[in-house]
């Protein structure tokens, strides 16, 4: 059974840094394109960033780029979400997602964690 | 980036009512579009893929067709676990882009 389960939200000043964990099981994560999706209170959903299946290519929103980092480490199955320069408005859950082919690209999301509440407030 | 158009915002419905959604793409995306279903405190789930292929385990009242710019999801007869926010989303570029949802009501 496929199992994602992010972990590492909470409460940060601006300015200050959080980094997001994804845990996965179910499946073999260097085999699998892996996305970040977030989505402030009451609003909808954002693309932060993506990494493809081979680990060598990462990709990020406007809105966070060069501030976020994604990686992966495939011998712990655990995808990561590094965050620096937090402002206000990244305030969200964060959610962890697989691509729906495996040897694929970035496409279609087929299985998604639970999320993981990042609120950046002074 | 490319932008997504979701339209309508919010339609209310009864149940057993057809309920169709469209998605407007700001330039071509072929045929790389998916739509997902979110109910409120939980994660999205992928409903259709490829604009029309339907996502293993999801009820055959939902359709999708389209290609190009323009998009619609159809819901045939709606059910009542079918209230839920529905978003659309594009991957014909790796940087994926959602639109800002529809949230089907009851009527």
């Amino acid at each position: 059974e496929v199992q994602l389960l992010e972990s590492g939200g909470g409460l940060v000043q601006p300015g200050g840094s959080l980094r997001l964990s994804c845990a996965t099981s179910g499946f073999t994560l260097s085999t699998y394109a892996m996305s970040w999706v977030r989505q402030a209170p009451g609003k909808g959903l954002e693309w932060v960033s993506g990494i493809n299946y081979v680990g060598s290519n990462t990709f990020y929103a406007d809105s966070v780029k060069g501030r976020f980092t994604i990686s992966r480490d495939t011998s712990k199955n655990t995808l990561y979400l590094q965050m620096t320069s937090l402002r206000a408005e990244d305030t969200a859950v964060y959610y962890c997602a697989r691509d729906l082919g495996s040897n694929y690209q970035i496409s279609f999301l087929d299985y998604w964690g639970q999320g993981t509440l990042v609120t950046v407030s002074s | 980036d490319i932008q997504m158009t979701q339209s309508p915002s919010s339609v209310s419905a009864s149940v057993g009512d057809r309920v169709t959604i469209t998605c407007r793409a700001s330039q071509n995306i072929r045929s790389w579009l998916a739509w997902y279903q979110q109910k409120p405190g939980t994660a999205p789930k992928l409903l259709i893929y490829a604009a029309s292929s339907l996502q293993s385990g999801v009820p055959s009242r939902f359709s999708g067709s389209g290609s190009g710019t323009d998009f619609t999801l159809t819901i045939s007869s709606l059910q009542p676990e079918d209230f839920a926010t529905y978003y659309c989303q594009q991957a014909n570029s790796f940087r994926l882009t959602f639109g800002g949802g529809t949230k089907v009501e009851i009527k």
